[in-house]
């Protein structure tokens, strides 16, 4: 089947540790995205990338890093100057143009110690 | 910049009921508009979109028109279900920063029966 993977489910991190969320797709789609959920939010943009080796900010990106070394592989790194990393992570994928449709990952959520 | 403002929740309804969460918009550009559904624990899964004034975006008996002259895009159906307990996300994308998603805060809507 075709979708997106993101591994693992839960992750829990520790005061001054790094950790690293997977997301994998199989859609053939260029272009990836974090985004972060809080409790009763929307989603906000952390990262995105159109192309391999290519990636921009978005409106919340201190505290995380990513790469994009392969077009299936979009890993995100949740660094230990991210002060308050509790929350619910998404990653999406899309082809490029104008109103294309971005599809969603199940989540990780991320739970400090 | 460009934002998303949906109706707050959560909405409870009984069965059957009609169903209306507003949406409105505010953007520079020609944007696209969708409806994402999210169920607990889970992650976005699309419902609807319109890449263009006055189109109609429908499916599973969920309807919402893009209104340019309102900067709406109200999500509707006629008759919910008890599986259509779930949050409920408006958004629009943004062409000119990588098809980024921004998303309204969601509605909750809980069905009873």
């Amino acid at each position: 089947d075709g979708g997106i993977t993101q591994s693992p489910k839960y992750l829990f991190r520790k005061e001054g540790q790094n950790v690293t969320l997977s997301c994998e797709q199989n859609l053939n789609h260029d272009a990836m995205y974090w985004y972060r959920q809080d409790p009763g939010q929307g989603l906000r943009l952390i990262y995105y990338s159109q192309i391999v080796n290519d990636f921009q900010k978005g409106d919340i990106a201190e505290g995380y890093s990513v790469s994009r070394e392969k077009k299936e592989s979009f890993p995100l790194t949740v660094t230990s100057a991210q002060k308050n990393p509790t929350a619910f992570y998404l990653c999406a994928s899309s082809i490029t143009g104008q109103g294309a449709t971005q599809y969603f990952g199940p989540g990780t959520r991320l739970l400090v110690l | 910049g460009d934002s998303v403002t949906q109706m707050e929740g959560p909405v409870t309804l009984s069965e059957e009921a009609f169903l209306t969460i507003n949406c409105t918009y505010t953007a520079t550009g020609y944007p696209s508009l969708f409806w994402y559904v999210q169920y607990p624990g889970e992650g976005l899964q699309l419902l609807l979109k319109a890449t263009k004034a006055d189109d109609k975006g429908s499916n599973k008996g969920f309807e919402a028109t893009y209104r340019k002259e309102t900067t709406s895009f109200h999500l509707e159906k006629g008759s919910v279900q008890v599986s259509d307990s779930a949050v409920y996300f408006c958004a629009l994308s943004d062409d000119n920063q990588g098809g980024k998603l921004i998303f309204g805060q969601g509605t909750e809507l809980s069905v009873k029966p």
